[in-house]
């Protein structure tokens, strides 16, 4: 069974940081990519980054290209995003998700979320 | 960036009853590159659909969709108790990758 357990969520103050964890299990992780999708309170979601298997090359959405950085241990079959330059607008329910399929874009799994909150 | 407009926000249905949702992209969607995700309250987003048309794994056939180019549609044809929920539709044939807005199916 696929298992996709986010960590790292909380309260930050603007112009903070935090660092997402999402530890895989029940897939080889090696094998997939991988991507954070965020949904803010009440709204639909919105993806955030994308990572290849080996973790060589990324993409991330206009609104956090510069601040975000997604990576991964493949040893330790873990995900993160280390988030920078918080800003109120970035509250939301952040999700990992396993992609299959096309480009690999096709969100087959998803986490329970962590919760991360931008507020002074 | 494509834009996916949902209609309509919200779908009034009973059990038994069909539900048609609809999403209507932009532009084109390079080769119908179109999912759609069920969401319940406090639960994250579950894949139904994937390339417009083809069921993921485990969902039941009451659950279809079709459509291509910018117009596509979840149909569920026998509404299920627990088919009341939020259904996106989300476009993977361009970046950045974009969701809709949602449609809430309700009682």
């Amino acid at each position: 069974e696929v298992q996709l357990v986010e960590s790292g969520g909380g309260l930050v103050q603007p112009g903070g940081s935090v660092r997402l964890s999402c530890a895989a299990s029940g897939f080889t992780f090696s094998h997939y990519f991988m991507h954070w999708v965020r949904q803010p309170p009440g709204k639909g979601p919105v993806w955030v980054s994308r990572l290849n298997s080996d973790g060589s090359s990324t993409s991330y959405a206009d609104s956090v290209k510069g601040r975000f950085t997604i990576s991964r241990d493949n040893a330790k079959n873990t995900l993160f995003l280390q988030m920078d330059s918080l800003r109120v607008e970035d509250t939301a329910v952040y999700y990992c998700v396993r992609a299959t399929g096309a480009m690999h874009r096709i969100f087959v799994d998803w986490g329970q979320g962590t919760l991360v909150t931008v507020s002074s | 960036e494509i834009v996916l407009t949902q209609s309509p926000g919200t779908l009034s249905l009973s059990p038994g009853e069909r539900a048609t949702l609809s999403c209507r992209a932009s532009h084109s969607v390079s080769s119908n590159y179109l999912a759609w995700y069920q969401q319940k309250p406090g639960q994250a987003p579950r894949l139904l659909i994937y390339d417009a048309s083809s069921r993921a794994a485990g969902i039941p056939d009451r659950f279809s969709g079709s459509g291509s180019g910018t117009d596509f549609t979840l149909t569920i044809r026998r509404l299920e108790p627990e088919d009341f929920a939020v259904y996106y539709c989300q476009q993977y044939g361009s970046s950045p990758l974009t969701f809709g807005g949602g449609t809430k199916v309700e009682i």
